[in-house]
């Protein structure tokens, strides 16, 4: 079964500043990946995915991830964060065998002023 | 445009009470979910609906019920309380059965309860 693993239970970051936010999924013949965001008090939401073709991906909001099938990663990046990007990071991995998402345990991003 | 719609948003209950919580959509989606969010854990699945007239134990199945009422409407009921039910509740929905083929879910904002 899939599993995925985000380093970071808590990444601070002052405003304009780039940001990384790590995600490592078990080895798998071919994967699905996803980002959502969750602001305060909301749902999540999806920020982008990937399916296949180009490893380098673009979301919403600036944000974009880069498929690394060697390294089995899907960092998430931002090159300049805003105070309104403060929110929780969930990486998502398809598992082709369940059908279904797996998600990672989040990331919360607080951009400070 | 209301998408996903949980109701209610807080409920406090005792433990061994029974409580539902409802979700409906307006997207004309096929599958229906119902998450739970705790601490540190990310989100956890406890069931899903294919599709209308379907539903399958997701990985925290224990001490949950549902019913997928029709195509829009599926609910999460709690026959007795405990206070490992103590958490944030999310509904979502996806357009087509397989979420390996899209992988967008469509959430509400959530439900968040506690049992004392």
């Amino acid at each position: 079964a899939q599993s995925v693993t985000q380093l970071d239970s808590q990444v601070p970051v002052f405003e304009e500043a780039p940001v990384e936010l790590r995600c490592n999924y078990s080895s798998s013949v071919s994967v699905y990946l996803f980002w959502y965001v969750q602001y305060p008090n909301q749902g999540l939401q999806l920020l982008l995915k990937y399916l296949s073709g180009s490893t380098l991906v673009k979301g919403i909001n600036g944000f974009e991830a880069e498929f690394n099938k060697s390294q089995t990663s899907f960092h998430l990046r931002k090159p300049s964060v805003h105070i309104s990007d403060t929110a929780e990071y969930f990486c998502a991995v398809s598992d082709l065998d369940t059908d279904k998402l797996i998600f990672g345990t989040g990331t919360r991003l607080q951009v400070f002023p | 445009n209301a998408g996903v719609t949980q109701t209610p948003k807080f409920q406090v209950l005792k433990t061994g009470q029974s409580m539902t919580l409802q979700c409906a959509q307006d997207m004309n989606h096929n599958s229906m979910y119902w998450y739970r969010q705790d601490p540190g854990m990310g989100l956890r699945l406890i069931y899903y609906s294919a599709s209308e007239g379907t539903t399958d134990k997701g990985e925290v199945p224990n001490g949950y019920n549902v019913s997928r009422l029709n195509k829009r409407e599926f609910s999460l009921r709690l026959e007795s309380a405990a206070p490992s039910q103590t958490s944030v509740y999310f509904c979502a929905s996806s357009l087509k059965p397989g979420l390996a083929t899209t992988g967008e879910l469509f959430f509400g904002e959530g439900s968040r309860l506690t049992v004392l």
